[in-house]
């Protein structure tokens, strides 16, 4: 119940591309769901997030789509850049009980330039 | 967004000694504050949570006196890995959330190597 499942393990996109990672989770107390960027050597970074009462959020080139009959997030990058380049994590939390997030895997993003 | 301010960022330390991380908020009060571990290209793995003035809660399989957590302060939260042994070696980052809980803030993680 506490997973979240995140997917692709690794995702190789052209510079200017669209990068797409999904993550699909089971607790339905889940009622937080930030998206982290991480560079190598350094702590996780908040890019982006979104509370299930909207089903979609944008800043800047990053939006997260949010599906809660589905149970399922996605962030989208728009106009991927090299500098993109990273691992990303989704996570979640509920607003009462256990405050930590749950992670996901994580995904390696690489953008060719 | 509001700075966790983590130290050392890395450190080596022979077998068999004791090493502290620190984990510090320096624009807020951070009453809760959490400590993870991370190995090689995998995920964030949540090791114990600890409120401010409080007994640690430690994640099941997370030896707790193995790893000794204090937050003393609202400002800030020690890791304290004791007896330190190769399997040890991780990357630790440190989180912290504020009384309102809205938003964790990560520290810039410790990269520990016990040879």
């Amino acid at each position: 119940q506490q997973q979240v499942k995140q997917s692709p393990q690794s995702l190789i996109v052209q510079k200017g591309g669209i990068s797409i990672i999904n993550c699909a989770y089971e607790n339905t107390a889940f009622d937080y769901f930030p998206w982290y960027q991480q560079f190598p050597g350094k702590g996780p970074a908040l890019l982006i997030a979104i509370r299930p009462d909207v089903s979609e959020k944008k800043e800047g080139r990053f939006t997260i789509s949010f599906n809660k009959s589905a149970k399922q997030f996605s962030l989208h990058i728009m106009d991927s850049q090299p500098g993109d380049s990273a691992t990303y994590f989704c996570a979640a939390r509920g607003d009462t009980g256990r405050r930590a997030l749950t992670f996901g895997s994580g995904t390696r993003l690489q953008v060719q330039p | 967004g509001a700075v966790v301010s983590q130290h050392p960022s890395r450190v080596i330390c022979k077998s068999g000694t004791s090493v502290k991380i620190e984990c510090r908020s320096l624009d807020f009060q951070a009453t809760t504050m959490f400590w993870y571990r991370q190995f090689p290209k995998q995920s964030l793995m949540l090791m114990a949570t600890s409120n401010e003035g409080s007994k640690a809660t430690y994640e099941q399989g997370v030896e707790k006196d193995k790893f000794l957590i204090n937050h003393a302060s609202l400002t800030l939260s020690t890791l304290t890995v004791t007896s330190a042994h190769p399997e040890d070696s991780s990357f630790y980052i440190c989180s912290a959330m504020d009384r309102l809980g809205t938003e964790a803030f990560f520290g810039q993680g410790t990269r520990l190597t016990v040879v």
